[in-house]
């Protein structure tokens, strides 16, 4: 069980807003450590897709956004298109275990 | 273009050692930190452990402490995973990924090495 909470799913239809939270404890996300997320699509390595939990690094669309708020954070993706369809993580660090940690991961299907 | 290649997949009998690599290029291999994530078949991303090839400082997560050994030689700018036993639990994608000092993220990411421990 990850110490970072993602839902296993969520879906959404083309062209529609969905958003996928991670939740955190205090001693991770809400100690105050950097929040990023990662993009894996099929078959292929991830990438980073937001860092440091609002920041899009360059040739990542704007349709995709971070935000943070206490222990938790969120990735919201507008404008849903089928290229969309992956896995998405977030990752941080936790101090309790003095490493760094992944969420379960979160399958988007689009519908 | 910083680039990180990882070495070809592999399959091997329970009990055999194994030493997978990870050359990185394009980038000041030494100061930056080299990191090994383990993905189970169907399953999400694991951390494992990572490297600072400058002075070889090596963090491993709790999990993995143990279990596996992270190493590099910075002559070749080049990290390494690496198991003396292996198990057939071990049976997984194995990617690495840079971590830069001030840039605490992953990226960019090993296209991965497919580890199989199969008798």
């Amino acid at each position: 069980q990850s110490v970072l909470t993602q839902p296993p799913s969520v879906s959404g239809a083309l062209g529609q807003r969905v958003t996928i939270p991670c939740t955190g404890t205090s001693s991770n996300i809400g100690a105050g450590y950097d929040v990023h997320w990662y993009q894996q699509l099929p078959g292929e390595a991830p990438k980073v897709l937001i860092y440091r939990a609002i920041n899009r690094p360059s040739g990542v669309p704007d349709r995709f956004s971070g935000s943070k708020s206490g222990t938790s954070a969120s990735l919201a993706i507008t404008g849903l298109q089928a290229e969309d369809e992956a896995d998405y993580y977030c990752q941080s660090y936790d101090s309790s275990l003095s490493s760094r940690i992944f969420g379960g991961g979160t399958k988007l299907t689009v519908l | 273009e910083v680039q990180l290649v990882q070495s070809g997949a592999e399959v091997k009998k329970p009990g055999e050692s194994l030493k997978i690599s990870c050359k990185g290029s394009g980038y000041k291999f030494v100061t930056s930190w080299i990191a090994w994530v383990r993905q189970m078949p169907g399953k999400g991303l694991e951390y494992m452990g990572m490297i600072y090839p400058d002075d070889s400082e090596i963090t491993y997560s709790p999990s993995f402490q143990g279990q596996v050994t992270i190493s590099a030689d910075r002559s070749i700018s080049t990290a390494y995973l690496q198991w003396n036993s292996l198990k057939a639990s071990d049976s997984a994608m194995y990617y690495c990924a840079r971590l830069g000092t001030l840039e605490n993220w992953f990226d960019p990411w090993g296209q991965g090495t497919l580890v199989t421990v199969s008798s």
